[in-house]
């Protein structure tokens, strides 16, 4: 079975400063990976997809499969960014359903 | 305006009693899934369907149960074979694999 480890609950970091937001995965098949982002008092959305390999709101995604890492990265923060993040994995032949991580509260502070 | 509704947002239930959560869809989405949110644990997928007449069940389905006899519509019944029902449901459809999930707004199930 698939499983997404998102090992911070809480990330706080100071606007223009850089930002990681950690994901692993496991799985022994080829995944599709996704970040989903939830600005307060909104619905939960796509971010990006690895397979599309764009930038979103200055944030970027790679698919690292030798270390099964799918971090998500954005090299200024701004206020405006500070969101719950979940990391989800979709396995071949899975039927498009998401298996997501436990979710990285990101707050940044001026 | 398409989208995705839940109702209701606030449910209050009795141990004992089934409860039905709805979940609807103007969007056209073929697939349609359940998902349960507890803190600290992220989304559990509990039913999910990928077409009129069919669903499959997800990695915590004992409990609940769901029908999609329309496009539209995947109700989920939380049943009293649930042991903790208490948490915020998300419904969320899908019309393919290159745009992600549509997300409802969620239903915060409370048993009383």
């Amino acid at each position: 079975a698939q499983r997404v480890t998102q090992p911070e609950k809480l990330l706080s970091v100071f606007k223009g400063a850089p930002v990681e937001l950690k994901c692993n995965y496991s799985y022994s098949g080829s995944p599709e990976l996704f970040w989903y982002v939830q600005y307060s008092r909104q619905r939960l959305q796509l971010l990006l997809r690895h397979i599309s390999r764009e930038s979103i709101k200055g944030f970027t995604a790679d698919l690292n499969k030798g270390e099964t890492s799918f971090h998500l990265k954005k090299p200024f923060a701004q206020e405006e960014d500070s969101a719950m993040y979940y990391c989800a994995l979709s396995a071949s032949g899975g039927g498009n359903k998401l298996t997501f991580g436990t979710g990285t509260q990101l707050k940044v502070e001026l | 305006d398409g989208g995705i509704t839940q109702s209701p947002k606030y449910l209050f239930r009795k141990e004992g009693q089934n409860v039905t959560l709805s979940c609807e869809q103007n969007l056209n989405h073929d697939a349609m899934y359940w998902y349960r949110q507890d803190p600290g644990q992220g989304l559990r997928l509990i039913y999910y369907s990928q077409i009129v007449n069919d669903f499959q069940k997800g990695d915590i389905a004992e409990g609940y149960s769901v029908s999609r006899e329309k496009k539209e519509s995947f109700p989920l019944t939380v049943t009293s074979a649930q042991k903790n029902p208490t948490a915020f449901y998300l419904c969320a459809s899908e019309a393919d694999w290159a745009n992600g999930y549509t997300f409802g707004s969620g239903t915060r199930l409370t048993v009383v």
